[in-house]
């Protein structure tokens, strides 16, 4: 049963443009979401995170979005650089605890 | 931001033979790090949550015996894999949080390979 979900397994965009990856989760105790870029062989790094109190946080290029009532969030990066071709996941924190449950990932590729 | 670190990075390893991997972090206490495992084209797969000072608590299917996991203090956990097999060759990954609903971050991974 997977409780984050991203349906994307790649997306791909034109450099400069918008890339919006999407992610779903269907536990409502879930409260704080978080985006991680991953690179092959490399452990991930954070993005930018998102409290339930909130429906949009924002850090340069990045903008994460969330929608409560859908059980959905999105990442926007704008404009969109070759540096940003990796694998994105979208984690999940539910209650006090440290668990994180992670979406699948998307595989974004932004092309010169 | 804070610093995790991982060692090894890479290790090769006969079948049979037992592998630790360390998992520090390096400017904050840690008294929870996570374990994971990534098979190809797959999302990180939580083994297990390391407990300083106490057991730790495995995922459904995680063999205890088999990825040994000790917390002896609040910057160092260590999972070894025991008994080393062809099918635990994969990419382990360790993360730590000073609190909770706060970024985790994450080590640099090691990649395993038994052969």
């Amino acid at each position: 049963d997977q409780q984050v979900k991203q349906n994307s397994p790649s997306l791909s965009v034109q450099e400069g443009r918008i890339s919006i990856l999407n992610c779903d989760y269907t536990n409502s105790m879930f409260d704080y979401f978080l985006w991680y870029k991953k690179y092959p062989a490399e452990g991930p790094t954070f993005l930018i995170s998102i409290s339930s109190i909130k429906d949009k946080n924002e850090d340069g290029r990045f903008t994460v979005f969330l929608n409560k009532s859908a059980k959905h969030l999105s990442l926007h990066i704008v404009p969109s650089q070759p540096g940003d071709s990796a694998v994105y996941f979208c984690a999940a924190y539910g209650g006090s605890n440290y668990k994180l449950t992670f979406g699948k990932g998307t595989l974004l590729t932004v092309n010169p | 931001g804070a610093v995790v670190s991982q060692h090894p990075s890479r290790v090769i390893c006969k079948s049979g033979t037992s592998v630790k991997i360390e998992c520090r972090s390096l400017d904050f206490q840690a008294t929870t790090m996570f374990w994971y495992r990534q098979f190809p084209k797959q999302s990180l797969m939580l083994m297990a949550t390391s407990n300083e000072g106490s057991k730790a608590t495995y995922e459904q299917g995680v063999e205890k015996d088999k990825f040994l996991i000790n917390h002896a203090s609040l910057t160092l956990s260590t999972l070894t894999v025991t008994s080393a097999h062809p099918e635990d060759s994969s990419f382990y990954i360790c993360s730590a949080s000073w609190a909770p609903n706060t970024e985790a971050f994450f080590g640099q991974g090691t990649r395993l390979t038994v052969v």
